[in-house]
């Protein structure tokens, strides 16, 4: 069974810091790799997806195969960045079932 | 604007009682899937449903049932509550190929169960 694994439960940054947000998976196919994003008291929302190689409020996410990792990253990080983050994949003989990783609570200090 | 809904915030149940969490959504989505949230575990996946009256288990289903009788319609049932499904429950929809789009999540619903 494909595994997400998101090693830092906690991440705390000063802001105008850069963040990265480190996700690993276990799959050694070709899954569709997601960030999601749950700010405080909202719902769990899309941040950015692998296949669309977005940028979206200033994060990037880059597939590295060899390493098996989707990592989230943004140069600076703003105080309304601080939410937990969690990393998902999805394999190709899933269907659409998604596998989430453990999430990164992300607290950017002022 | 509110898609996925989930019918209530907070719930407080017994142990012993039989429970049923709803989910609507009115996008036209194929799929449905109902996921715990709890600290340092993440999401994990309990049941989902390709279609009407369809249903797969996820990774963790013991002690949950679900229902998909429409479309637009997927009920969670723990058939007697334990302390141990005390959590956060989400609710989300995807199209068939949601592979592309990702998931619309629900709100959640806080149960605690006594």
């Amino acid at each position: 069974a494909q595994r997400v694994t998101q090693p830092e439960k906690l991440l705390s940054v000063f802001k105008g810091a850069p963040v990265e947000l480190k996700c690993n998976y276990s799959y050694s196919g070709s899954p569709e790799l997601f960030w999601y994003v749950q700010y405080s008291r909202q719902r769990l929302q899309l941040l950015l997806r692998h296949i669309s190689r977005e940028s979206i409020k200033g994060f990037t996410a880059d597939l590295n195969k060899g390493e098996t990792s989707f990592h989230l990253k943004k140069p600076f990080a703003q105080e309304e960045d601080s939410a937990m983050y969690y990393c998902a994949s999805q394999e190709e003989t899933s269907g659409s079932r998604l596998t989430f990783g453990e999430g990164t609570q992300l607290t950017v200090n002022p | 604007d509110v898609k996925v809904t989930q019918s209530s915030r907070y719930l407080v149940k017994r142990t012993g009682e039989k429970v049923f969490l709803e989910c609507v959504q009115d996008m036209d989505h194929e799929n449905m899937f109902w996921y715990r949230q709890d600290p340092g575990l993440g999401l994990r996946l309990i049941y989902f449903s390709y279609d009407v009256k369809m249903k797969e288990k996820g990774d963790i289903p013991e002690g949950y049932s679900v229902s998909r009788e429409k479309k637009e319609r997927f009920s969670l049932i723990l058939e007697s509550a334990s302390t141990n499904q005390t959590s956060m429950y989400l609710c989300a929809s995807s199209r068939s190929w949601g592979r592309l789009y990702g998931y619309t999540f629900g709100s959640g619903t806080r149960l605690t169960v006594v």
